[in-house]
């Protein structure tokens, strides 16, 4: 079974802190993504990355950075937490073009709360 | 531009009624690929569905349908014969051929079953 895993379900951080969310996967999959989900929204892609130290900016990239250093790990940091920052943070991984081999795997979510 | 509409936001039913979701897309892209994923109260998207562009027969699994219709751009989602379990957010997602690693979601539609 693919297994996509985040360090934390809950998060609780202050405005200005650094905030690191982490994801693993262990089905040696190329692609990595990170969401935002936000009711109303859907999901939104923030940033992904297709290789290790390879990214792609998503749909709303500003105020987050990334770093995949292995092929198993994707990080996502908030160099500067705002409040705006207050969501469930989903990652997810697949094999690279996804539409044509199937689907993104997901983790279970962080829902992080900046105070 | 690509597009996902999921215009119901929320559905509720009694168990045992059947419930359709629906999904409109918009892509110019002859060659695409249709998504449907169930978020359960656990938070971790599952995947339940995959179709492409040039397969419009109706799919059935279970409780589960699927009817592909290209003439309206729908791709809507019938459970049967509802269970509590089916409560969740219900998501559906859109990939082109023109970039395959990435999956365009709608908004989600929040399914209530009560008992």
């Amino acid at each position: 079974d693919v297994k996509v895993t985040q360090s934390s379900r809950y998060l609780v951080k202050r405005t200005g802190e650094k905030v690191f969310l982490e994801c693993v996967q262990d089905m040696d999959h190329e692609n990595m993504f990170w969401y935002r989900q936000d009711p109303g929204l859907g999901l939104r892609l923030i940033y992904f990355s297709y290789d290790v130290k390879m990214k792609e900016k998503g749909d709303i990239p500003e105020g987050y950075s990334v770093s995949r250093e292995k092929k198993e790990r994707f990080s996502l940091i908030l160099e500067s937490a705002s409040t705006n920052q207050t969501s469930m943070y989903l990652c997810a991984s697949s094999w690279a073009s996804v539409g044509t081999l199937g689907e993104q795997y997901f983790g279970p979510g962080t829902r992080l709360t900046v105070t | 531009a690509q597009k996902v509409t999921q215009a119901q936001t929320e559905i509720s039913v009694v168990e045992k009624e059947d419930v359709t979701l629906d999904c409109v897309y918009e892509t110019r892209d002859t060659t695409y690929y249709l998504f449907w994923y169930k978020q359960p109260p656990s938070g971790e998207l599952v995947f339940l569905i995959r179709r492409n562009s040039f397969d419009e027969q109706n799919e059935i699994s279970g409780r589960y349908s699927w009817n592909f219709q290209k003439s309206t751009s729908s791709f809507n989602f019938t459970i049967t014969a509802s269970q509590v379990v089916d409560s969740a957010v219900y998501f559906c997602a859109l990939s082109e051929a023109s970039n395959t690693d990435k999956l365009i979601f709608g908004t989600g539609t929040r399914l209530q079953v009560f008992p």
